[in-house]
């Protein structure tokens, strides 16, 4: 069964500064990885999306790794800004036997201070 | 396009009492899933269609939650009856395909009291 962890859980850094937030999974055979963001009661929206094929994933001050052998993806925001607040998960997709599953880790709420 | 819309966005109920949430997917989209998340934890996938037909239903309490997708478009998760532990915002999403990137619509947020 597909563990997803994220550390740390919360996370505030000052305005400016770089974000790293950390995705770990138990089974690296996956197909893809899904970045979302998730702000207060709201449902999610998606970030990144990246293949197993792929190495990173980037969009303006978004960059996605993804290191299958170690069972690691990153997710770097450059330059943070208090807009930048919000949940962060991931989701990984493994291929069951038919079927494909989806395991989501419980999210790294960050805190972007002006 | 249009995203994923989902209804009510909030409803607060009694226990035993018994509650239905609307999800209309994306266009073209042929799977649809549902996923219950609990303050503070990822979401979990409840019912998996693949357009109107169940791909995996392993998670969802069969003793009092039920699911269908009409047509292979619509959706409607029901709860009956409620427990207060089924508190939680229930997310839909959809995907163009299994693999697919999953687009979520804002959830509807459930109270049981």
């Amino acid at each position: 069964k597909q563990e997803v962890t994220q550390i740390p859980a919360a996370l505030s850094v000052p305005e400016g500064e770089n974000l790293v937030l950390n995705c770990s999974f138990t089974d690296s055979a996956i197909y893809n990885l899904q970045w979302f963001r998730q702000d207060p009661g709201k449902g999610l929206t998606s970030l990144l999306l990246i293949q197993s094929s792929q190495r990173e994933q980037t969009s303006g001050r978004l960059n996605a790794s993804l290191d299958k052998s170690s069972g690691r993806s990153t997710l770097y925001i450059a330059a943070s800004q208090p807009g930048d607040s919000a949940t962060y998960l991931c989701a990984v997709n493994n291929r069951g036997s038919n079927d494909y599953k989806l395991s989501f880790g419980a999210g790294t709420t960050v805190t972007v201070r002006a | 396009e249009a995203g994923v819309a989902q209804s009510p966005r909030y409803k607060i109920i009694e226990k035993r009492q018994s509650v239905a949430f609307w999800c209309n997917p994306i266009s073209g989209h042929a799977t649809l899933y549902w996923y219950q998340q609990i303050l503070g934890q990822g979401p979990k996938l409840l019912i998996q269609f693949q357009n109107n037909g169940v791909v995996d239903d392993s998670q969802l309490p069969k003793d009092r939650f039920s699911a269908e997708r009409l047509k292979g478009v619509d959706s409607t998760l029901k709860i009956q009856p409620a427990k207060l532990e089924d508190s939680a915002v229930y997310l839909c999403a959809s995907s163009r395909e299994f693999t697919g990137e999953l687009f979520f619509g804002e959830g509807s947020r459930l109270t049981v009291l």
